[in-house]
Parts: C-alpha cells; sequence; structure tokens
C-alpha cells in the first residue's frame, strides 16, 4: 500500500532560522493533510492540499504540493520556540482515509 | 464545544489481562478512527468507522484487537490478552464525515502500558 515518508526525521535550528520539512509518497495522492503535535499532546491539524501544485500560507507556515501529487513540503520561516513539536504529513491509502508519515520533530534553540 | 475525549488517560495492566479503552467523538461527527502511536513513530493505523459500521479495520495487528461503536457515537477498543508489545498511546480522533476531506480531530489519547 501506499506509504508516506518524511525527512529529515529530526531537525535543530537556531530560533529565527528557517526550516523545511518534506514528505514523499510511492503513489500519487488525492489530497495530503498536515499534522503537528507538540511534545506530550495530540495531532492538530494544521491544512489540506488538494491540487496538483497547490501553494498555501499560514502566516509563517508555506505548504506545498506537488506537481505530480507524490511529494510535499512544510516550510517555515523565521522559526520561534512556539514552532516546536512534530510535523506530519498525512494521506489515503486504499480504503484508509489517513496513512502517517514518521514525522519529523523540530527543536528551537533560543 | 467539547473536543473528543478519553478514558482512560492512563492505563497500566497485566500481560494476559484484558482491557478497554473509550472514546467519546466530538458530536455530530459520523466518522471515527482509532490509532496506535508508539515512541517516536507516527499514528498508526488501526480501524475507522462510519456511522456504526467498521468501514475499514485492516490495521488492526491481530484477533486480540477488537473495537465497537454500537450506536454510532461513542466506541469501545477492546484488548484480549495483552501483551507487553501493546504498550503504545491509543489515540482516538473524529471527523465531521470520513476522511480524506475532512479534518480529524484528536483526543488525547490513553497511554497503555503491559507490565
Amino acid at each position: 500500500g501506499q506509504q508516506v515518508m518524511q525527512i529529515p526525521q529530526y531537525q535543530h535550528v537556531q530560533e529565527g532560522e528557517d526550516f523545511t520539512t518534506y514528505c514523499n509518497s510511492s503513489t500519487t495522492l488525492s489530497n495530503i493533510q498536515w499534522y503537528k503535535q507538540r511534545p506530550g499532546g495530540h495531532p492538530v491539524f494544521l491544512i489540506q492540499l488538494v491540487k496538483s501544485g497547490e501553494v498555501k500560507k499560514q502566516k509563517r507556515l508555506t505548504f506545498q504540493f506537488g506537481e505530480a501529487k507524490k511529494n510535499s513540503s512544510l516550510h517555515i520561516t523565521a522559526t520561534q520556540t512556539t514552532d516546536v513539536g512534530t510535523y506530519f504529513c498525512a494521506g489515503p491509502s486504499g480504503n484508509t482515509p489517513l496513512v502517517f508519515g514518521k514525522g519529523t520533530r523540530l527543536s528551537v534553540i533560543a | 464545544g467539547a473536543g473528543v475525549s478519553q478514558t482512560p488517560s492512563n492505563k497500566v495492566t497485566e500481560k494476559g489481562k484484558y482491557v478497554e479503552l473509550r472514546c467519546d467523538p466530538i458530536s455530530g461527527h459520523t466518522a471515527l478512527y482509532w490509532y496506535r502511536q508508539s515512541l517516536g513513530q507516527g499514528p498508526e493505523f488501526l480501524i475507522y468507522f462510519q456511522g456504526t459500521g467498521a468501514a475499514d479495520d485492516s490495521g488492526l495487528p491481530n484477533d486480540r484487537f477488537f473495537a465497537v461503536r454500537p450506536e454510532g457515537s461513542v466506541s469501545t477498543l477492546k484488548i484480549q490478552r495483552t501483551e507487553r508489545g501493546d504498550s503504545a498511546v491509543y489515540l482516538c480522533a473524529s471527523s465531521l464525515d470520513v476522511a480524506p476531506y475532512n479534518e480529524q480531530f484528536f483526543g488525547p489519547g490513553t497511554r497503555l502500558t503491559v507490565l
């Protein structure tokens, strides 16, 4: 079945630096969702991308969906300590609505 | 309004025992999902319900795991003859309708520890 792979697994940045995480699928996705999980918390929905080549922005966060709908990225500009957490991408696979990647854990050093 | 709630928040049991984990979804949400999350991993899909019926149970690891949602609201995940490898955080989520076109709202999870 479809798998979503995320890289990097970990990222440590200085506060104010940019951060990018990448998500790749073995198959074409109808859509992709991004979630954030704070340490000790539960996943919280950030955004959904549906269209080929789609780009969406939420303040300092920019989400992209690849033209072939097999990859996606999340870019954070000028990271803050509040950005700390694990970022997951997730996409459908067969009858399963969402299959999650392993996530990228972001640490921000003040 | 109230979010997804899960009880208990923590459960410690002994190997071989039976456990039940409960999930109360957001009112009006027809779809309900169960995931399992181990440390450092993403949520692993177990099963999801559309209404009362299990629409996809392909993620249940074996026949020791079973879930029900008899009235289309509250769901219970049941694990028989627990093993140490079952230790994880069990997450429940709900959505207005079946994803993938709907965001999922997650509960705080139940941390299961099998001694």
